[in-house]
């Protein structure tokens, strides 16, 4: 079974650019998540998708990151503009079903960005 | 605020040792926990749940323990192997479905 795939692994751009990962999730799973995760700590999650609605998206900073999963499937996530505090590891994570009901998370191996 | 912490940074360990890793949450509601092991440059990968109406739930070599009264729970992982060198985290839910980790234990197994 293919796991979750995210693209690009790198990315390093300046403060104020826009920058964008993309998240493919195992197949026939539901439920999506991005995380950001700073360097020491824990992922914090950002937003959650079940199918193409938003679950949640309470720690999500909306005036700069957005995120979609248009057709239940793939999904992207967006900062515009970057800012230095940015810079993390973003996790993608699917689950059959959501977490809270059992579902296990399977995550990807997250897109490094640092914001110079 | 409410949340999810460990005790130990760094857990240094010989190789066939066990090991103990420990978490401390705060949150009453939460019912839901899940251990992760993360690897160097991977994603967290599930090792073992437990949910607040059980004690001990055991995996292969792992074992996790929940004490409701303390709001503790803890990972032992049995003959410790370099292979389980990592960082490791507990994650809680509370009903909202929103997992919530704590800031990792870092394991490193020495041959």
């Amino acid at each position: 079974e293919a796991g979750v795939a995210q693209s690009p692994r790198y990315k390093i751009i300046e403060k104020r650019q826009s920058v964008a990962f993309w998240c493919n999730p195992i197949s026939g799973h539901a439920t999506l998540y991005w995380y950001q995760q700073i360097l020491g700590q824990g992922p914090k999650l950002l937003i959650q998708f079940q199918n193409n609605g938003v679950v949640d998206d309470s720690q999500l900073p909306k005036d700069r990151f957005s995120a979609e999963r248009l057709k239940g499937v793939d999904s992207t996530l967006k900062i515009q503009p970057a800012k230095l505090e940015d810079s993390a590891v973003y996790l993608c994570a699917s689950s059959l079903v959501a977490s809270g009901n059992g579902g296990e998370q399977f995550f990807g191996p997250g897109t490094r960005l640092t914001v110079l | 605020g409410e949340s999810v912490g460990l005790h130990l940074p760094t857990l240094s360990v010989q190789e066939g040792d066990n090991s103990i890793i420990n978490c401390a949450y705060s949150n009453s509601a939460s019912d839901y926990f899940i251990w992760y092991k993360q690897e160097s440059g991977k994603g967290p990968q599930f090792i073992i749940d437990i949910r607040s109406n059980m004690d001990k739930r055991q995996g292969q070599r792992v074992t996790v323990l929940l004490n409701k009264t303390v709001k503790h729970l803890s990972l032992q992982i049995a003959a410790t192997q370099p292979g389980d060198s990592a960082v490791y985290f507990c994650a809680e839910n509370a009903g909202s479905y929103i997992p919530t980790f704590g800031r990792g234990t870092s394991l490193i197994v020495h041959p």
